[in-house]
């Protein structure tokens, strides 16, 4: 059974730096094709795709507006996934999902297991 | 950035309906295009991947189709638990987009 778990803060200071972690199993770290990604939801807004990362190659990428802000690490030992965004805001608030991603490069690539979310508030 | 426009942003349907949602593309993507419906309070969950594969599991009065820049999710006869939002999402470049979601509620 594949289960993804996101753990973090659930408040943060703004210009504080968010730092969320994604506990994964049930899949194999090995397999080209897996990944992960962070999407975000501000309550009552849409998806917002953050970055993902993959296992064998360990590439990644990031949106482009928070390339400057957000890092994506991978920790194949604990089968972890951390997020680090820096400088949070009060419009970072929202529910951050771990995502395995399914990536057959020039063919498919979409978001097939997806963690709970947990709840960001950015606040002072 | 490929921006991802949907139609409509809600709509409300009788059970038995036949419903198209649709999804336009700031440039053509072919088919790299997935759906997901998301209910309330849930994470959301994948419908159709690579513009109109079936997801295992989904049932198959959900089906999609894409020509170009424009993809469109049907749902053939509408049932009570599909209420929820709906987002398409281009995966034909980096960075990703989705859609801004359409809400689907039963009349």
């Amino acid at each position: 059974q594949v289960t993804l778990k996101e753990s973090g803060p659930v408040l943060v200071k703004p210009t504080e730096t968010l730092t969320l972690t994604c506990t994964v199993s049930g899949f194999s770290l090995s397999d080209t094709r897996m990944g992960v990604s962070w999407i975000r939801q501000p309550p009552g807004k849409a998806l917002e795709w953050l970055a993902d990362i993959f296992w064998s190659d360990g590439k990644s990428h990031g949106a482009t507006y928070l390339k400057n802000r957000l890092t994506i690490s991978k920790d194949t030992s604990r089968s972890q996934v951390v997020l680090t965004m820096t400088n949070v805001d009060p419009v970072d608030t929202a529910t951050y999902y771990c995502v395995r991603t399914n990536w057959n490069r020039g063919i498919t690539y979409y978001f097939d297991c997806w963690g709970q979310g947990t709840l960001v508030t950015v606040s002072s | 950035d490929i921006q991802m426009t949907q139609s409509p942003s809600s709509l409300s349907a009788s059970v038995g309906d036949r419903v198209t949602i649709t999804c336009r593309a700031s440039q053509s993507i072919g088919t790299y295009l997935n759906w997901y419906q998301q209910k309330v309070g849930e994470a959301p969950k994948l419908l159709i991947y690579a513009a109109s594969s079936l997801q295992s599991g989904v049932p198959s009065r959900f089906s999609g189709s894409a020509a170009g820049a424009d993809s469109t999710l049907t749902i053939s006869s509408l049932q009570p638990e599909d209420v929820g939002t709906y987002y398409c999402q281009q995966c034909s470049s980096h960075p990703i987009t989705f859609g801004q979601g359409t809400r689907l509620e039963i009349k």
